[in-house]
């Protein structure tokens, strides 16, 4: 099956500092899409981007699938940022395939 | 609008028994998918069930089933638990099959089999 591997696995930053979170995947998929795992173990749909470019407030994406490979970029960060960030693939139908995260923890 | 419902949020169960999750869909959702996470595996795509029928099945044992009712809410069931399924179960809905862009997760069902 298809795979995906996400990178780093951990990231400390400081409050205000930016990051690039990154996503590869190992074969053509036809949906890409970012969460946000929240303390109490909720995901959040970030992104919905199988290609191109896409912005919400001080995040944005950007996947390049003829590369396969996705970047989640997060600016001015803040604690409330913290937290499991999963990119997740989709080949066809609704079964989406996870990477195994980035753990990110904003520092005030 | 009130978000996807999962009940109960913590459980805690003895090999061998069985147990059955609860996820209440979106208003208007009609398509209801189910995830296991664990440390070791990850998340990983158990099955989805649309008007009543079960749609698609991930690479689990028999012993993890499913069903939807009428009213699009749904019910896993795991019997026979081993200490390996204990896990956060989380349930996304959407409004119809397929639409992953669309889902909505709930807060998830912590299960610990002792």
């Amino acid at each position: 099956g298809i795979q995906v591997e996400q990178s780093p696995p951990d990231l400390i930053l400081q409050e205000g500092a930016n990051s690039t979170l990154r996503c590869n995947f190992s074969d053509s998929v036809n949906n890409l899409q970012w969460f946000h795992q929240n303390p109490w173990g909720q995901l959040i749909n970030l992104f919905y981007i199988p290609s191109g470019t896409k912005q919400n407030g001080r995040l944005s994406a950007t996947t390049v699938a003829t590369e396969r490979y996705s970047l989640l970029y997060i600016s001015s960060s803040q604690t409330t940022d913290s937290g499991v960030y999963f990119c997740a693939v989709g080949v066809s139908g609704s079964r989406l395939t996870f990477g195994e995260g980035t753990q990110l923890t904003v520092n005030p | 609008k009130a978000g996807v419902t999962q009940t109960p949020r913590y459980l805690i169960k003895t090999r061998g028994q069985q147990v059955t999750l609860s996820c209440s869909p979106i208003s208007g959702h009609r398509s209801v998918s189910w995830y296991q996470q664990t440390p070791g595996q990850g998340l990983q795509f158990l099955f989805e069930y649309f008007s009543e029928t079960q749609r698609n099945k991930g690479n689990f044992p028999g012993r993890f089933s499913g069903r939807q009712f009428s009213n699009s809410r749904s019910e896993m069931n795991v019997s026979t638990l081993e200490l390996g399924d204990s896990a956060l179960y989380l349930c996304a809905s959407s409004l119809s099959v397929g639409e992953t862009g669309g889902y909505t997760f709930g807060s998830g069902t912590r299960l610990t089999v002792v």
